[in-house]
């Protein structure tokens, strides 16, 4: 059962538009979200990330929008850059009450932005 | 400079012959991980370590082993290869306990194919 799901599996926008990706959760045990960006034949790397206590947050030209109620969350890219192009990574830390940082990921979008 | 790296980047083998990839990671971090990436499937974890000689099982544990004696270092071991294990296999690893700030380090990640 996916408790992380990214019904997307590929977006193509315009350079200078806005890119907007899109993720869906289904624990509410989540207490913390990120986005990984991962290019061809290299790992993921952090992007962006938000708490179950906000409902925004913002680096640069990346803003991730939470909310709880829909257990929805949505990465915005704005001006998309051809550099942006790759698989991006919804993920999920769930709150066990322990010491753990045990991550559930989406299964990926990616995105094309077109000069 | 902060890494984790993977060895090796691509391996192909036969179906039975046991094989380990190599994960060490420069941040004295206290949590590492494997994961798996499968099409459709996204980023699945198999095991984890929250410390030295402390691991535990991840989402698909099935056919693997892990050990963490020392810190820096996380082997993924496959003691029998099979065809389903056929895989882009990622280590990554992270300071521990983290409230805020989650991000994992990825490595480059090992293409796996088994005949």
């Amino acid at each position: 059962d996916q408790q992380v799901k990214q019904n997307s599996p590929s977006l193509s926008v315009q350079e200078g538009r806005i890119s907007i990706l899109n993720c869906d959760y289904t624990n509410s045990m989540f207490d913390y979200f990120l986005w990984y960006k991962k290019y061809p034949a290299e790992g993921p790397t952090f992007l962006i990330s938000i708490s179950s206590i906000k409902d925004k947050n913002e680096d640069g030209r990346f803003t991730v929008f939470l909310n709880k109620s829909a257990k929805h969350l949505s990465l915005h890219i704005v001006p998309s850059q051809p550099g942006d192009s790759a698989v991006y990574f919804c993920a999920a830390r769930p709150d066990y009450g322990g010491a753990t940082n045990k991550l559930i990921f989406g299964t990926g979008t990616l995105l094309a932005v077109q000069p | 400079e902060a890494q984790v790296t993977q060895n090796p980047r691509y391996l192909i083998t036969v179906t039975g012959k046991k094989l380990t990839v190599t994960c060490s990671q420069n941040m004295n971090h206290e949590y590492m991980s494997w994961y798996r990436q499968d099409p459709g499937l996204g980023l699945r974890q198999i095991y984890y370590s929250m410390n030295v000689e402390v691991t535990d099982k991840g989402d698909v544990p099935e056919g693997y082993k892990v050990s963490r004696k020392e810190k820096r270092n996380f082997p993924l071991i496959l003691e029998s290869p099979s065809p389903n294990q056929t895989s882009l296999y990622f280590c990554a690893s992270s300071y521990l306990p983290i409230p805020g700030g989650t991000e994992a380090f990825f490595g480059q990640g090992t293409r796996l194919t088994v005949v």
